[in-house]
């Protein structure tokens, strides 16, 4: 069945360091993928997404790349802050357009 | 700064009580989700409505749980009757058009059913 996962359960970084979020995939047919960040006790917000057509796609601070050839995923972060601590979740677009399927999470935690 | 809220934030019942938790999506948006997230399942998508038609409660279970739109400013999400496995933060998020992977969460509720 489709089912999206994480390599590492936890990350730890030295604040400034630069973050690589990995994340994979089985579902060759998603449309999108896309990183959510989960801060503790909040619901999950949207950080950016990559179309399937595209292998990479930047935002501020972070970036995306998509390897479709190995279904794999990540999420680059520069020059970490203690504000990136959180849990990340990968989702991609399911089978229904509307669904999407989340990862397990990574948690990220910056130290000083 | 719009943004999709729930209530109650906190339920402490017993079982066999009913539950209702409400969210308020941002206005405009058409696209409502209801989610559950554990530490063993994590995120399950449990229904969504669009335009306040249910497409899809697949992952709810049905004989006591139940999902409606009364209107575009409120989702509903009942459980009758609770159960301690039911335990759990219970998350609302909504999306605007056709970019309904692009969803606003609210802050959840967080359900304890003792």
């Amino acid at each position: 069945g489709e089912s999206v996962g994480l390599h590492l359960p936890t990350l730890s970084v030295q604040e400034g360091d630069n973050s690589i979020i990995n994340c994979a995939y089985s579902n060759s047919a998603s449309d999108y993928f896309i990183w959510y960040k989960q801060e503790s006790g909040k619901g999950p917000q949207f950080i950016i997404d990559i179309r399937s057509n595209m292998d990479k796609r930047q935002g501020q601070r972070v970036t995306v790349l998509l390897n479709k050839t190995v279904k794999h995923l990540s999420l680059q972060i520069a020059a970490t802050q203690p504000g990136d601590s959180a849990v990340y979740f990968c989702a991609s677009t399911g089978r229904l357009y509307n669904k999407l399927i989340f990862g397990a999470g990574t948690r990220l935690a910056v130290h000083p | 700064d719009a943004r999709v809220t729930q209530t109650p934030r906190h339920k402490v019942t017993e079982m066999g009580q009913e539950v209702t938790m409400r969210c308020q999506p941002i206005l405009g948006h058409n696209t409502v989700f209801w989610y559950r997230q554990t530490m063993m399942q994590g995120l399950e998508l449990l229904a969504y409505f669009r335009n306040r038609a249910p497409l899809d409660d697949s992952g709810m279970p049905k004989d006591r749980f139940s999902a409606e739109m009364p209107d575009a400013t409120l989702a509903t999400l009942k459980i009758q009757p609770s159960e301690p496995r039911d335990s759990a933060v219970y998350f609302c998020a909504s999306a605007e058009g056709a970019k309904t992977y692009e969803q606003y969460f609210g802050p959840g509720t967080r359900l304890t059913v003792t």
